[in-house]
């Protein structure tokens, strides 16, 4: 079983509408969960940091579900610019810090 | 807004030469990584590095890899005699621990070639 598994997509979300998409993660010992963003060929860019609690950033919207090993996301209002792979990424938080991706959820927001 | 740089943005180089990628992380960071990603695929961990020490390293690490921070600002990494399967976007990170769950920051990347 891959570490950090997701749904390759691609999600094709109207403009305005709500998308939501899960990430699942094999490794209990995980600590910290993360979303980020990548655009074609360009960096990952942290989105969001995920909490235990959920958390929200605006249109974003995070949940950990530890029990079941799943982190999601969701995004209200799409737009245009929101189309681009969305990264799970976990942390065992051992010496080295190490991320483990996941290989991406493609979003693509359509007019 | 602070943010990692990396030199340069793409690299070509023969098979067997070797490269040294260079990374500016933030600043105020004291822990600093490698990853890469080959074209189509995720990405990976290479390694982790702190008190100028590697502290954890990757199965993809192996002997023609290494890294330094030569002095107060840059960190590198070396592959001493590339192989075609090492062309891929090497990415530097670097966090803070006071920054939440010491969240990473990547720079650019450096898009290596090996022909």
């Amino acid at each position: 079983r891959k570490e950090v598994e997701q749904d390759p997509g691609p999600f094709n979300v109207p403009e305005g509408a709500t998308v939501a998409f899960n990430c699942t993660y094999s490794n209990s010992a995980s600590q910290s969960f993360f979303w980020y963003r990548q655009d074609c060929r360009k960096e990952p860019k942290l989105l969001m940091s995920v909490y235990s609690s959920g958390n929200e950033d605006g249109r974003f919207t995070a949940q950990l579900n530890r029990a079941s090993q799943y982190i999601s996301l969701l995004i209200r209002d799409s737009k245009l610019s929101d189309s681009a792979t969305y990264l799970c990424v976990v942390n065992k938080k051992a010496a080295g810090n190490k991320l483990t991706f996941g290989g991406g959820t493609r979003v693509l927001v359509k007019p | 807004e602070p943010e990692v740089t990396q030199t340069p943005s793409h690299q070509v180089t023969q098979m067997g030469q070797e490269v040294i990628l260079r990374c500016v992380p933030i600043s105020n960071h004291l822990y600093f990584y490698w990853y890469r990603q080959i074209l189509g695929q995720k990405v990976e961990f290479l390694v982790s590095f702190y008190n100028n020490e590697i502290s954890e390293k990757s199965e993809i690490f192996d002997d023609q890899f290494s890294v330094e921070r030569p002095d107060g600002s840059n960190f590198t990494l070396k592959i001493r005699s590339t192989k075609l399967e090492d062309s891929a976007m090497y990415f530097c990170a670097s966090s803070d621990r006071t920054a939440g769950d010491y969240e990473q920051y990547f720079g650019p990347g450096t898009r290596l070639t090996v022909t």
